[in-house]
């Protein structure tokens, strides 16, 4: 069992619509969390960084962690074509052994069509 | 602000050649990471440094691959001898702690013929 666990989809929407895409992870360690969106042959942005549980919210993305079921989700508000990307939620330790090691789920691939 | 610069983009090489990719972190940063991207497994860490110094390299495949970060502002990954199943995307992220957000360069896109 992978330590992070991302459905690959693909995720297809109207634009539009509210995306909610999801991760669970099974290390009670890791204590930071992101999201990254990835655009074909470009490197990963980051886009959400949280630390423990809780909310935030940057204009229409919202990041939200549940460490008591270790489940991490990024909702997208009025979806547009040019949020069509590929997206990665990571995970990362606060010392020991995972201290500076991201981990990586396998990534969503969304497509936002007009 | 420059961000993380890697080159080259692209390397297209026959097997058994030594390959060598190059990264630049964001001034300032003191951390440097290698990841490595395949449709299979993902994006995985490979090795990252602290101040110039290696300080996990657990993730790096076989000894065909080295790293080294002479300095703040330049870091190599070499492959020798290199072999078609290390074909896939590098990538260089930096940060400025451990535990702060990583910031990652294009990528090298490698194939190995």
């Amino acid at each position: 069992q992978k330590e992070v666990e991302q459905d690959p989809g693909p995720l297809s929407v109207p634009e539009g619509a509210i995306v909610s895409l999801n991760c669970t992870y099974s290390n009670s360690a890791f204590q930071y969390f992101m999201w990254y969106r990835q655009y074909s042959r470009k490197g990963p942005e980051l886009l959400m960084y949280t630390y423990s549980s809780g909310n935030k919210e940057d204009g229409r993305f919202t990041a939200q962690v549940d460490k008591s079921s270790k489940y991490i989700s990024l909702f997208i508000r009025d979806s547009q074509p040019s949020d069509s990307a590929t997206y990665l939620c990571a995970t990362q330790g606060a010392g020991g052994t995972s201290y500076g090691k991201l981990t990586f789920g396998q990534g969503t691939i969304l497509t936002v069509h007009p | 602000d420059a961000g993380v610069i890697q080159s080259p983009r692209h390397e297209v090489t026959e097997m058994g050649q030594e390959v060598t990719l190059r990264c630049k972190p964001i001034s300032g940063h003191d951390y440097l990471f290698w990841y490595r991207q395949t449709m299979m497994r993902g994006l995985e860490l490979l090795i990252y440094f602290n101040n110039n110094v290696p300080i996990d390299d657990s993730g790096m495949p076989e000894d065909r691959f080295s790293a080294k970060m002479p300095n703040a502002s330049f870091s190599t990954l070499k492959i020798q001898p290199s072999e078609p199943r290390d074909s896939a995307v590098y990538f260089c992220a930096s940060s400025l702690e451990g535990y702060q957000p990583q910031h990652f360069g294009d990528g090298t896109r490698l194939s190995i013929l």
